[in-house]
């Protein structure tokens, strides 16, 4: 059955090194979301693409943070550098309209 | 701004019915989802309710009044496996951008 896939599932680095989380939407979504989730700020919209041009990225800090949809079949969410604030578990997301979206397993990123 | 007020725990007992209510303050939106979260796993969509009134699937059951500025998850016949984090979610037509709650940890008991 078709679901979203994201990699790595478990990621722990030391604070300055770049991370990279990646995510295969649902063949045939149009629309890709980031969230991160933390027990402090529960479940935040990060970015999201259509048809893979980004419409919003308001919820991610920009000098560290970027997300790209190089194609279809492919969304990236870079961290560089990265921060212990940054630990958190970062889900990917793909749907076809506005009601339901597709969440991937999650990426649990921990920053020493 | 939009923000969205969930119940931060409930506890029920197997077999009967919960509701979970979600208030909200947003100048517009689409409709409200629900989703559901177990502890370790990713949210799974559960319901949608673009239009107001009562949505049914299953043992689950979503309500919606914009008049109200509210909504409301229902889950009947609870099961062990109801354990959970329940979260409203609004797609905000001004702002083009999805809010979730902070989700209701729901806990059942034998």
């Amino acid at each position: 059955d078709a679901r979203v896939t994201q990699t790595p599932r478990d990621k722990v680095t030391e604070m300055g090194q770049e991370v990279t989380m990646r995510c295969q939407p649902i063949l045939g979504h149009n629309t890709v979301f980031w969230y991160r989730q933390t027990m402090m700020q529960g479940l935040e919209l990060l970015a999201y693409f259509r048809n893979r041009a980004p419409l919003d990225d308001s919820g991610m800090p920009k000098d560290r943070f970027s997300a790209e949809m190089p194609d279809a079949t492919l969304a990236t969410l870079k961290i560089q550098p990265s921060e212990p604030r940054d630990s958190a578990v970062y889900f990917c997301a793909s749907g076809s309209n506005t009601d339901e979206q597709f969440f991937g397993p999650g990426t649990r990123l921990t920053v020493l | 701004g939009q923000s969205l007020e969930q119940p931060s725990e409930v506890t029920a007992v197997e077999g009967a019915i919960v509701q979970i209510n979600c208030t909200y303050q947003t100048s517009g939106f689409y409709g409200l989802s629900w989703y559901q979260q177990h502890d370790g796993g990713a949210p799974t969509f559960l319901s949608y309710n673009a239009l107001d009134g009562l949505e049914e699937t299953g043992r689950f059951s979503s309500f919606l009044s914009r008049s109200d500025s509210y909504g409301y998850l229902l889950l009947q016949e609870l099961q062990m496996k109801d354990s959970a984090s329940y979260f409203c979610a609004v797609w905000g037509s001004s702002a083009s951008k999805i809010i979730f709650g902070s989700g209701t940890r729901l806990s059942i008991r034998p």
